[in-house]
This record gives C-alpha cells, structure tokens and sequence, in this order.
C-alpha cells in the first residue's frame, strides 16, 4: 500500500509568482486536506476536496485554489505569491470526511518565497 | 471556533522515564475527537492516538496514553519509558464529529529526550 505522496519537496520562487504543488493520496482514500504550516507554528487548513468537490475551506483569500481529480490525487495553487506564504505545506488523505476518520499526511513540500 | 492551546514549547526527559505533555482546547460541541500527532524532524506527521469525546475511558496506544478531562477540556499525552525515537514536535489536535472537515492545531510542543 503506498502512502500519501507530495512533489516536489522543495520550491523556491519569488513575489508574484504562481505556484502548482501536488498530493497523491492514500491507495483507497476519496479525501484530501491541505495544511500550511509556517515555522514553528501547527498546521492551518487551507481547504478539504472529497470526491472531487471542495467540502471546506479555512481562513485563505482565493488565491489559494484546489482541484481534485478522478484518481483522488490533488493540487494546490497559490497565484500572486507573497512573502508569507514561505511555509511548509502538508496534504493529508482519508477515506471518507467523519471526524473519526484518520488523516495520513504527506512528507510535505517546503514553499520559500524570495 | 475551536481553539486548542499547548502551553509548553518544549519539554525535555531523560530516557526511559515517563513525560506528560499538556493541552487544552475550546469548544462548545459535544461530539468531537481529540488527537496526539508526532512530526519527527524528517517532517512526517504521524498519528500517535485518538480520542473519542463520547468514551470515557481514556485511549492507550502501547507506551503512550492520553488523560482525558472534558469537563476541563483537557487533553494530556503521557509518554511512558521514553526513547530517543520519541523525539519529535507533538501537536495536539481536535476535529468536530460527523462530516468535519478540518483539524485544528495547537502550536506543538517539542520534546527532547536525553541519552
């Protein structure tokens, strides 16, 4: 069973930029969440898509976006990138949207804005 | 909104003796889940152990346990015979029952375990 799997690892790019970060997720899971966790800080939810629908969004402007494909993989994109935006951005799959349903996290991909 | 609070930025053990780390979160539902997650310095974060708000009998996951307070709205991680692999950031997080979508953090507490 492979795991939660996110590219790329690392990302530089500068103000304004647009950004693409991706999430594949758990064999058998139709649920991917995406946090953003800035140092030394925990994880802030961005959005949830379940079944390729987004079911959930957290304090972000618009410029953070989401898709979900058929596979249940996901991407995030960030437009107009600012310098708060460096952070480390985990996506999370489950199967299903209860409460009790265990999110597994990816290892994360590290986002620095110059 | 709920808000979980770790007062603790970083605790520090000996190894194979016992830790407690500390959290308490804010809520008015009465259906919800509390977790325990580790983020290891390669930056995976792992579930350590869950916890149902309708189950009184606090959950105990090998050396790990929780002491679960809802009337305080307290949530403790006790980590027993600690080993140097338990070095981590832990955060302590909540999730509403039902169809929730999110998990809500707290700002973790990074332990050290000492040789």
């Amino acid at each position: 069973e492979t795991g939660v799997t996110q590219s790329p690892t690392h990302l530089i790019k500068t103000r304004g930029q647009q950004v693409t970060l991706r999430c594949s997720s758990q064999s058998g899971h139709n649920t991917v969440s995406w946090y953003q966790q800035a140092l030394g800080q925990g994880p802030q939810f961005i959005f949830q898509y379940y079944r390729e629908e987004e079911n959930g969004r957290g304090n972000f402007p618009p410029r953070f976006s989401g898709l979900q494909f058929p596979n249940y993989s996901s991407e995030l994109n960030v437009n107009a990138l600012e310098l708060d935006d460096s952070a480390l951005y985990l996506c999370a799959s489950s199967y299903g949207t209860n409460g009790g349903d265990e999110q597994f996290f990816g290892p994360g991909t590290r986002l620095t804005v110059l | 909104a709920q808000t979980v609070t770790q007062s603790q930025p970083e605790m520090s053990v000996q190894e194979a003796e016992t830790v407690t780390l500390s959290c308490t979160y804010d809520t008015s539902e009465s259906d919800y889940y509390l977790f325990w997650y580790k983020q290891p310095p390669s930056r995976q974060m792992i579930l350590v152990i869950r916890q149902e708000a309708y189950k009184q009998q606090n959950a105990t996951e090998n050396r790990f346990s929780v002491n679960f307070q809802k009337a305080a709205k307290s949530f403790s991680l006790k980590i027993s015979d600690s080993q140097l692999g338990d070095a981590a950031m832990y955060f302590c997080a909540y999730r509403s029952g039902g169809g929730s979508e999110k998990l809500v953090f707290g700002k973790g507490t990074k332990l050290t375990v000492n040789p």
